[in-house]
């Protein structure tokens, strides 16, 4: 298995430009999740899915973050209009169950993203 | 709120020691708590998982237990490798949702 896969792998760009971070998680796996990570804060979880529905937003900062889930295979994580406090990395995880008891996450090697 | 803490920030070890890492949580209903080794500029990867009703588990070198009631875990870490170096991150599970709290992680360096 290939594993959590992210694209881009690191984005560089301009304030207020529209930013799109992709993700594609571990095949049969159910519940995905999007995180991330500064020296400041350390590693935070901004939204995370459960069989494509998103469950909790509630660490998505600000109206400017957007995610969607369209199918088991693939997710968006967008930012728009992009500020220069967004630059972190970016990690996506998926894990094999959803709801019950927690299972092992499994990290992409996240997006790197710059905001100048 | 739940809160995860991870002292100390940083260790800097000779090889071939024994160490142990500590975190501490401020909730103690707990679903479970994660190790997860990070290394610069990589994801993360698991370590060891350990569901609120156990009190340890062993892979390998490592061994991790949990203390719920006093809120507290350590990852014992046997004969330390250069090849150990990387921070090490707790995460703990709220609920039974797979939602996880982080702590900021320790830093470790093993000296050969």
């Amino acid at each position: 298995d290939a594993g959590v896969i992210q694209s881009p792998r690191h984005e560089v760009t301009e304030m207020g430009q529209e930013v799109t971070l992709r993700c594609k998680p571990i095949s049969g796996h159910n519940s995905l999740f999007w995180y991330r990570q500064t020296m400041m804060r350390g590693l935070e979880l901004l939204i995370y899915f459960n069989n494509n529905v998103p469950i909790d937003d509630s660490g998505m900062p600000e109206d400017r973050f957007s995610a969607k889930m369209p199918n088991a295979s693939f997710s968006t994580l967008k930012i728009q209009p992009s500020e220069p406090r967004d630059s972190a990395v970016y990690f996506c995880a998926s894990s094999l169950r959803a709801g019950g008891p927690v299972d092992t996450q499994y990290f992409g090697p996240g997006t790197r993203l710059t905001v100048l | 709120k739940q809160e995860v803490t991870q002292i100390p920030a940083a260790l800097s070890v000779p090889e071939g020691e024994n160490l142990v890492l500590n975190c501490s949580f401020t909730d103690s209903a707990i679903y479970n708590l994660q190790w997860f080794r990070q290394d610069p500029g990589k994801g993360l990867t698991s370590l060891l998982l350990i569901q609120s009703s156990q009190r340890e588990q062993t892979s390998g070198r490592l061994n991790a237990s949990l203390d719920k009631s006093s809120g507290r875990s350590t990852l014992y870490i046997a004969a330390s490798q250069p090849g150990d170096s990387a921070t090490y991150l707790c995460a703990v599970g709220s609920g039974n949702t797979g939602k996880l709290i982080f702590g900021q992680g320790t830093t470790l360096q093993v000296k050969p």
